[in-house]
This record gives structure tokens, C-alpha cells and sequence, in this order.
């Protein structure tokens, strides 16, 4: 069965502070890894990764895929208030048309 | 509308009751999916269209969930006979046709079955 697995599940961290999100998958056919960013309701899009070894950035956020280990993790440099959201990875197979989402981090940024 | 819209934005109904789940999504946007997200779990994929007709059914949990789509755009999910268990946020998304990996999502459905 695929899955997709994402740690911590929490973390809490104060303002200025580093983070990095892990995700890991076991999945057949895989086309591409996703991060999306979920503050109440609706997750926005952050990155889509498809290759390994080459880092997707914006701005104080950054992602990495590593094809071979089967995992991707997320950085948070300078992390703030407004940081504070559930991050979930979803994984993009070939010859299906759906996204498998792991269960998320919930990220939670203190002043 | 520039983003995917859904109503209601909330839902509170009696056990055994059915409900309707509305989305609109980008106009211009033939793909569109339905997830559900139980309180602290990841999203579950319920259904995708590809215009009007669902080639992936696979992820709707029971026969009391059915969801149809009309003139490629608006989509209705419904659940009949409400069970406590179906209480979640269901989120709809549209894409592009073959852009599947960019999904917009929209703001979800909160339904609490009492």
C-alpha cells in the first residue's frame, strides 16, 4: 500500500529558531513530492519536487528530495509567527490522478 | 471567481440525515477532486473528475457517498444517512487538465454530525 509518512508531528518553537520537516514515502510509481503550507482550511502550495539532489527555495523556506532514500525534507530559517500552520507533504504517482497526503507537521512558532 | 469556492462553510446535522456539499471551482479548471480531513489526520482522496465524468472512484469510504458534476464545472458531494464517523472538513480542488500536481484548494466544508 502507499503510504506517506511525515515527523514530527508536532513541534514547537520560539521566533528566530531553525526548522526542518521530514517526509518519507513507500510508493510505486512516484512522479513528484509536494509541500503545501494549511493555516485553517484551505493548503496553499509551497513546492513541487521532482528531481533529486536540487533545492526548490523561496525566500527563508527551502525543500530537497532525495529519490534514492525516499525521503524530502523542509527548512525554515528565521522562523515566525506567522510560520505557525500544519505543513503536509502529499506524493504524485504516475497513471493515477491523485495525491496521497501524509498526516502533517503542525508547526507552531511562539514570540 | 478567482479562487475555489465551497459551501456551506460550515455544517451541523443530525445523525442519519443527508447532506450536500457544494464546489465551484476555477473557471476554466476541468479537473476537480474531493478530500476529507479528520481532525488531526493528513487529506484523504475521496473522488476526481475529469470534466464531468469521475474515472477515479476509489477513495470514497462507503455507498452512502456519491458526488456528481455538471456542465464540467460545478461539483455536489453527498452523503446520505449521516453517520458521526463523517464529521471532517471536506476540501475540494481543481487543477488543469495534466497539471494535476498544482491544485487550488478551496476554503472546505467543516460538517459535524451530531
Amino acid at each position: 500500500e502507499d503510504k506517506v509518512v511525515q515527523s514530527p508531528l508536532s513541534l514547537v518553537v520560539h521566533e528566530g529558531d531553525t526548522v526542518t520537516l521530514n517526509c518519507s514515502y513507500e510508493v510505486t510509481n512516484f512522479r513528484s513530492l509536494l509541500w503545501y503550507k494549511q493555516e485553517k482550511k484551505a493548503p496553499t502550495f509551497l513546492f513541487m519536487l521532482t528531481s533529486s539532489g536540487i533545492e526548490k527555495k523561496s525566500g527563508r523556506l527551502s525543500s530537497i528530495l532525495d529519490k534514492k532514500e525516499l525521503f524530502s525534507i523542509l527548512n525554515i530559517t528565521a522562523t515566525q509567527t506567522g510560520d505557525s500552520a500544519v505543513y503536509l507533504c502529499a506524493v504524485y504517482l504516475y497513471n493515477t490522478d491523485k495525491l496521497i497526503f501524509g498526516t502533517g507537521t503542525r508547526l507552531q512558532v511562539f514570540p | 471567481g478567482a479562487g475555489v469556492s465551497q459551501s456551506p462553510s460550515n455544517k451541523v446535522t443530525e445523525k442519519g440525515k443527508d447532506v450536500e456539499l457544494r464546489c465551484d471551482p476555477i473557471s476554466g479548471h476541468t479537473a476537480l477532486y474531493w478530500y476529507r480531513q479528520s481532525l488531526g489526520q493528513g487529506l484523504e482522496f475521496l473522488i476526481y473528475f475529469q470534466g464531468n465524468s469521475a474515472p477515479d472512484k476509489s477513495g470514497l469510504p462507503s455507498d452512502r457517498f456519491s458526488a456528481e458534476r455538471t456542465g464540467g464545472s460545478v461539483s455536489t458531494l453527498t452523503i446520505q444517512r449521516t453517520q458521526q464517523e463523517d464529521s471532517a472538513v471536506y476540501l475540494c480542488a481543481s487543477s488543469l487538465a495534466g497539471v494535476v500536481e498544482t491544485q487550488y484548494f478551496g476554503p472546505g466544508t467543516r460538517l459535524l454530525v451530531l
